[in-house]
């Protein structure tokens, strides 16, 4: 089983409707990530959070809040979605504990249409 | 401000031939550590190599070596013997500081073909 999963892994919706994304992990990393992908910009980070009670803002995190709901899980939502948010959307996990390089565990990825 | 630069949007290679993707980055910080991921058309980010800033020794992973000329600030990825399982994107990252992460930065990323 992956370490990171990703639900939903493609969806399409209309402008203006509330999406979530989730995000779980069984890796046990207090560590947790939210990056959109774009074509020609790399990943940006939206979100990221170093355990369940610290949340911070990243780059682009206008239009996106996220939940912590667990160790385990880090939810992304767009309260009301508009088309350039079409991107794909990557989950990410790290620990300092973990892997001598503090490198980023990635998720499958979300595919994300806005109509 | 810190920044990856990928100059390269595509790049072409023969299997079995060898290639390198640049990278340059910008960072005030001293110590940072910069990687390499591959992102097949599948989609996942699979991460490659990694090299730190006090690293004496260019880092090596079987067939990907990191070329890293500190004091022009490059960080290229080689890959040798090129597969048809290589086509991909490959994108540079950089972890600024001793941040622990948290402040990865990524370049805009190369993707890379290789023809049989």
């Amino acid at each position: 089983d992956a370490d990171v999963t990703q639900t939903p892994r493609n969806r399409i919706t209309k402008t203006g409707k509330r999406i979530m994304l989730e995000c779980s992990q069984t890796k046990g990393h207090d560590r947790m990530y939210w990056y959109r992908q774009d074509p020609g910009l790399g990943l940006r980070l939206i979100y990221y959070s170093f355990d369940v009670k610290d949340i911070n803002k990243g780059e682009i995190s206008d239009g996106y809040s996220v939940s912590r709901q667990a160790q385990a899980k880090f939810s992304l939502s767009l309260e009301s979605a508009i088309p350039n948010q079409t991107a794909l959307y990557f989950c990410a996990t790290s620990d300092m504990n973990e892997g001598p390089h503090n490198e980023q565990f990635f998720g499958p990825g979300t595919r994300l249409t806005v109509l | 401000a810190q920044k990856i630069t990928q100059t390269q949007p595509g790049m072409f290679v023969q299997e079995k031939e060898a290639v390198t993707l640049d990278c340059t980055y910008d960072t005030s910080d001293p110590s940072y550590g910069l990687f390499w991921y591959k992102q097949p058309s599948s989609g996942e980010m699979i991460f490659l190599i990694y090299q730190g800033s006090y690293d004496q020794q260019n880092a090596t992973e079987g067939r990907y070596s990191l070329n890293f000329q500190k004091a022009r600030k490059s960080a290229n990825l080689v890959i040798s013997a090129s597969q048809l399982g290589d086509s991909a994107m490959y994108f540079c990252a950089m972890n600024p500081g001793d941040t622990g992460g948290f402040k990865t930065i990524f370049g805009a990323g190369t993707r890379l073909f290789v023809k049989a």
